[in-house]
């Protein structure tokens, strides 16, 4: 069964600072990684999505890498702003077969200080 | 236009009224899903609807009832809720079923 697990849970930094976030999953068979935020009490947004034969993607201040081998991907923030504040959650597609479900993270609270 | 719009944004109901939740997007998606999540969880997902047709039930009680009318419409009717039921709830879209995945704001929904 896949599990994703994004470490830390919450992360505080101040304005400016360049900042990686993590995600592991369990099960390398994966079909795509999709990150998203979420403000307080809102929808989910995507940010990037990483397909399984990609190594990273970028937009804007933000890169995305994925290493599918070792169950890992990262989220590269720069240049911090206080609106990059919000909770970012990253999920996998299984690569099963007719797999619909996407497998979520528990998410990364992130507090930027201004 | 990568929009999903849902309403109501907010809805408070009592535990015997009938009600529903709707979701539209009008990006030619062909895959819906419905969503429950609770504060500082993720996501947990209840239906796919892949092309018109229920994919997925995420062994959700009987007393959500999802529809989908139409390629760009999905409701999710409530009846007889329990107060922990109380949540955010989300609707999705994308192309096909393994695409990428865009949220509506939600509906917050609150049973007394």
């Amino acid at each position: 069964k896949q599990e994703v697990t994004q470490i830390p849970a919450a992360l505080s930094v101040p304005e400016g600072e360049n900042l990686v976030l993590n995600c592991s999953f369990t099960d390398s068979a994966i079909y795509n990684l999709q990150w998203f935020r979420q403000d307080p009490g809102k929808g989910l947004t995507s940010l990037l999505l990483i397909q399984s034969s990609q190594r990273e993607q970028t937009s804007g201040r933000l890169n995305a890498s994925l290493d599918k081998s070792s169950g890992r991907s990262t989220l590269y923030i720069a240049a911090s702003q206080p609106g990059d504040s919000a909770t970012y959650l990253c999920a996998v597609r299984p690569e099963i077969q007719g797999a619909q479900k996407l497998v979520f993270g528990q998410g990364t609270r992130l507090t930027i200080n201004p | 236009d990568t929009e999903v719009t849902q309403t109501p944004k907010h809805l408070v109901m009592g535990m015997t009224n009938k009600k529903s939740l709707k979701c539209e997007q009008h990006m030619g998606h062909r895959a819906m899903y419905w969503y429950k999540q609770k504060a500082k969880k993720p996501p947990e997902l209840m239906f796919v609807y892949s092309y018109e047709k229920l994919s997925i039930n995420e062994s959700v009680p009987s007393r959500f009832s999802p529809e989908c009318p139409n390629s760009s419409l999905l409701n999710l009717h409530l009846h007889a809720l329990q107060p922990e039921d109380s949540a955010l709830y989300l609707c999705a879209s994308s192309q096909d079923a393994r695409r990428e995945q865009f949220f509506g704001p939600g509906t917050r929904l609150t049973v007394l």
